[in-house]
């Protein structure tokens, strides 16, 4: 069985500056998939980044950049210039590959870590 | 547009009560799942089906049952064996034809005891 561990359960930072979130995760599995989803209040789910344990390169999408190290087991998010709307309930999710096809068997979620963006 | 649908959004259970929370979807997506998620907890895995007339269960799956009769329709009820079943309920669905493709999410079912 697969564990996700977000290790900051709030964080609060100023407009416009660069935050870190925190995600470990402990496998015996070789070819899994990593995600960050953000939940707003409107509690919707919504997919941030995602990462293919197979590819030694970090995504980035806009804002958005992972630090992805497969040795350790670490996915942290980086977003930079942080603007009010980033402001949500972060989830790190695990994901293993199956032959039958991708997150056949479901998503393991970290508790969260809830984002603050201060004007 | 494509996507899926939860319904109701907000749903109250009497004591020994079976609730069932609606979810269908018009992605053409093979797999669905139903998340639980409670205060302070990440989401968890109450069912999955990869196929019609097929499922299986997740990490909490007492006191819950489920359907998978259409592809696009993956309805959960929570029996009156559920002795908690205060929470946020999200159904998702994925395609199982590419790898890697994240879940789509519905906006979710809140349903409380009276």
């Amino acid at each position: 069985a697969q564990t996700v561990t977000q290790s900051q359960p709030e964080m609060s930072v100023q407009e416009a500056e660069t935050v870190t979130l925190s995600c470990t995760y402990d496998t015996s599995e070789n070819n899994y998939y990593l995600f960050w989803y953000k939940q707003p209040p409107s509690r919707q789910m919504i997919l941030v980044i995602r990462q293919e344990a197979y590819k030694q390169q970090n995504a980035t999408e806009n804002r958005f950049s992972v630090n992805f190290q497969k040795a350790a087991k670490s996915f942290s998010l980086k977003i930079s210039d942080s603007q009010l709307g980033d402001t949500a309930m972060y989830f790190c999710a695990f994901m293993k590959h199956t032959y039958s096809g991708g997150g056949a068997d479901g998503l393991t979620f970290g508790k969260g870590t809830h984002l603050i963006i201060q004007p | 547009d494509g996507g899926i649908t939860q319904s109701p959004k907000y749903l109250f259970r009497k004591e020994g009560q079976n609730v069932t929370l609606s979810c269908e979807q018009n992605l053409n997506h093979d797999a669905m799942y139903w998340y639980r998620q409670d205060p302070g907890q990440g989401l968890r895995l109450i069912y999955y089906s990869q196929i019609v007339n097929d499922f299986q269960k997740g990490d909490i799956a007492e006191g819950y049952s489920v359907s998978r009769e259409k592809k696009e329709s993956f309805p959960l009820t929570v029996t009156s064996a559920q002795k908690n079943p205060t929470a946020f309920y999200l159904c998702a669905s994925s395609t199982l034809q590419v790898s890697n493709q994240p879940q789509h999410f519905g906006d979710g079912t809140r349903l409380s005891i009276l």
